[in-house]
């Protein structure tokens, strides 16, 4: 069973758009949710993280939007520019410093 | 910031031979390291998680004695193909906890291509 499940699988945004990623959780245990940014034969990158006492964060252009009720969460990236052309992996844990559950990727491409 | 070293960045090897794949943690210490395997344009698929001093955990369906997990010390993990045939040709990452809270640091990642 898959414990994360993200959507879509890819993603082409205009520049300067808005570029959404979803992701569904089902253990409720779960209390960290990061995501993650990977550039073709890098290793992944944390690009922010949220736990579920909050809502909503947001850094720079990067914003999660969390919804605890319906165990979902996602990453909205604000004026969408090229060089944001990258996978995205959402992942959830306990703790934060334990195993972690990675979302299936979405690949996100800005077209300039 | 928390920083994980990963070498070697690439390596093509003969098929029965081994391979080390070293991982540090450069400005931290890290009592657990895990290692992953990504293929192609899927995401990444935990291996194993390693503990200093003490024998790896494997998740189900990977080989323990074809790759050899060593946390000898707080700064250093190993992974050891053996035996690579073609099929164990990936990507491996390996990932560091800097701390309560930080989350993953991942290294830069490993190709490993078995000829």
């Amino acid at each position: 069973q898959q414990q994360v499940k993200q959507s879509p699988q890819s993603l082409i945004v205009q520049k300067g758009g808005i570029s959404i990623i979803n992701c569904a959780y089902e253990n409720t245990a779960f209390d960290y949710f990061p995501w993650y940014q990977q550039f073709p034969g890098k290793g992944p990158a944390l690009l922010i993280a949220i736990r579920p006492d909050v809502s909503e964060k947001k850094e720079g252009r990067f914003t999660i939007s969390f919804n605890k009720s319906a165990k979902q969460f996602s990453l909205h990236i604000m004026d969408s520019q090229p060089g944001d052309s990258a996978t995205y992996f959402c992942a959830a844990s306990i703790g934060g410093f334990n195993k972690f559950y990675f979302g299936s990727g979405t690949k996100l491409n800005v077209k300039p | 910031g928390a920083v994980v070293s990963q070498h070697p960045s690439w390596v093509i090897c003969k098929s029965g031979t081994s391979v080390k794949i070293e991982c540090r943690s450069l400005d931290f210490q890290a009592t657990t390291m895990f290692w992953y395997r990504q293929f192609p344009k899927q995401s990444l698929m935990l291996m194993a998680t390693s503990n200093e001093g003490s024998k790896a955990t494997y998740e189900q369906g990977v080989e323990k004695d074809k790759f050899l997990i060593n946390h000898a010390s707080l700064t250093l993990s190993t992974l050891t193909v053996t035996s690579a045939h073609p099929e164990d040709s990936s990507f491996y990452i390996c990932s560091a906890i800097a701390g309560q809270g930080y989350g993953y640091t991942f290294g830069s990642g490993t190709r490993l291509t078995v000829v």
